[in-house]
């Protein structure tokens, strides 16, 4: 199993310019979510999916949008990218077996945004 | 609403000294409480949970963590650390929701 993985790695925007950032899990998980990283701040949920067809905004949705066509892909856009938006995005997933909805993560995504 | 507070940005320590890296959490909800360690350039990795029963909870590498209801506390621990633990240790709390809630972070650097 390839678990989640975030296409692409690193991508350098200019101000204005749009983007799609793809996460796919082949876990069979319900639940998806974006997060950015940026220092001193730890994680920050920008949008999550409790199932197939479905999203929800998280602690800093402003600028972003998302879909969830597929029960394996969760996609982040940025219609109008800012340098407020130069961050690391991290893509996870989970299932309640226990209650816990632990999470496993994607190896990121580094964006700059110029 | 969930909060998680790691009250120190970066823990030194000599290689073979017990580490500790400490978090705590606010009532609000059950908690159901993570560990995650970050290395260089990489995603996070799961290093163990806590939902209920014992309150010394193991995990992958040798770390564990001890639940601590009184005072709201779960703190990672590791009793002989090695230079390869050094990296960015995040605590998060569920509260028995589907989301989670992270600390800021706790840099950890292990020296010889």
């Amino acid at each position: 199993n390839a678990g989640v993985t975030q296409t692409p790695k690193f991508r350098v925007l200019k101000t204005g310019q749009s983007m799609t950032l793809l996460c796919a899990q082949d876990m069979n998980h319900e639940y998806m979510y974006w997060y950015r990283q940026d220092p001193g701040m730890g994680l920050r949920l920008i949008h999550y999916s409790v199932g197939e067809g479905t999203t929800a905004k998280g602690e800093v949705p402003d600028g972003y949008n998302v879909s969830r066509l597929k029960k394996q892909n969760f996609l982040l856009g940025l219609e109008s990218a800012a340098p407020s938006q130069t961050s690391v995005y991290f893509c996870a997933s989970s299932y309640s077996e226990d209650g816990s909805y632990e999470q496993y993560f994607g190896p990121g995504t580094r964006l700059t945004v110029t | 609403a969930q909060s998680v507070a790691q009250p120190e940005d970066q823990v030194n320590v000599a290689e073979g000294n017990p580490l500790t890296v400490k978090c705590t959490y606010s009532v609000s909800g059950n908690p159901y409480l993570f560990w995650y360690v970050q290395y260089p350039n990489r995603g996070l990795q799961f290093l163990l949970k806590y939902i209920t029963g014992d309150n010394l909870v193991k995990g992958s590498y040798g770390f564990e963590a001890e639940f601590n209801k009184s005072q709201t506390s779960f703190h990672l621990k590791k009793p002989s650390a090695l230079v390869s633990d050094s990296a960015l240790y995040f605590c998060a709390d569920t509260g028995g929701g589907n989301k989670l809630t992270f600390g800021t972070g706790t840099q950890l650097k292990v020296e010889l």
